[in-house]
């Protein structure tokens, strides 16, 4: 079965420093991964997603992820943040069998600090 | 830019009630999915549905539970008798296509308080 977990369930960071949020995956395949990011009282929204190309994914808003199979990590970085990057950040694997459904990382609370 | 609707944003029921929650996914999209969040937990699959019919549910989806695309544009998801520990965020989301690498597009959720 496939899941991922993301390590922290909390991240503070003052602005203009570098963000990580990290996210460990399991999967017996190559992996469809995703981040989501959900601010308050809004859906989900994509960030960014590794469908075996690159590894090195760069998404909107300046966040940029790795793939790493050795590692079985995809974590999310950003340099520099900014206060609108608060909010709730959910890393997504794509189920291989079925229908595709995602299953979501427990998320990762990132709060910047002025 | 096309986005996935639902409404109500909140709704609030008795326990023992029926709800209906709705959605309105993109319009070339075929693959339709609801998910809920309990508070302080994590997004968990309930069910996806194509080509007007379910494809895929979890253990959570039982007989309680059904979804439907009445008229072309709006996924439904029902509750025959709500319970309290339904009380969650329910997400509806579209994909264009079947495959792992199709990202899905979620409507803003709908806020369901049993009770």
């Amino acid at each position: 079965a496939q899941s991922v977990t993301q390590l922290d369930s909390h991240v503070s960071v003052s602005e203009g420093t570098p963000v990580l949020l990290r996210c460990n995956y399991s999967s017996s395949y190559s992996p469809s991964l995703f981040w989501y990011v959900q601010h308050p009282n809004k859906g989900l929204q994509l960030l960014l997603k590794y469908t075996s190309a690159a590894t090195l994914v760069k998404g909107i808003n300046g966040f940029e992820a790795e793939f790493k199979k050795s590692e079985t990590s995809f974590h999310l970085t950003k340099p520099s943040a900014h206060m609108s990057d608060a909010a709730e950040y959910f890393c997504v694997v794509s189920d291989r069998i079925g229908t595709y459904k995602y299953i979501f990382g427990t998320g990762t609370r990132l709060k910047v600090l002025a | 830019e096309p986005e996935v609707t639902q409404t109500p944003s909140h709704q609030v029921t008795q326990m023992g009630q029926e709800v209906i929650l709705r959605c309105v996914p993109i319009s070339n999209h075929l693959y339709f999915y609801w998910y809920r969040q309990i508070l302080g937990q994590k997004v968990e699959f309930l069910v996806s549905f194509y080509n007007n019919e379910i494809s895929e549910k979890s253990e959570i989806f039982d007989d309680q539970f059904s979804v439907e695309r009445p008229d072309g544009s709006n996924f439904t998801l029902k509750i025959r008798s709500t319970k309290l520990e339904d009380s969650a965020m329910y997400f509806c989301a579209s994909s264009e296509g079947g495959a792992t690498y199709n990202e899905q597009f979620f409507g803003p959720g709908t806020r369901l308080t049993v009770l």
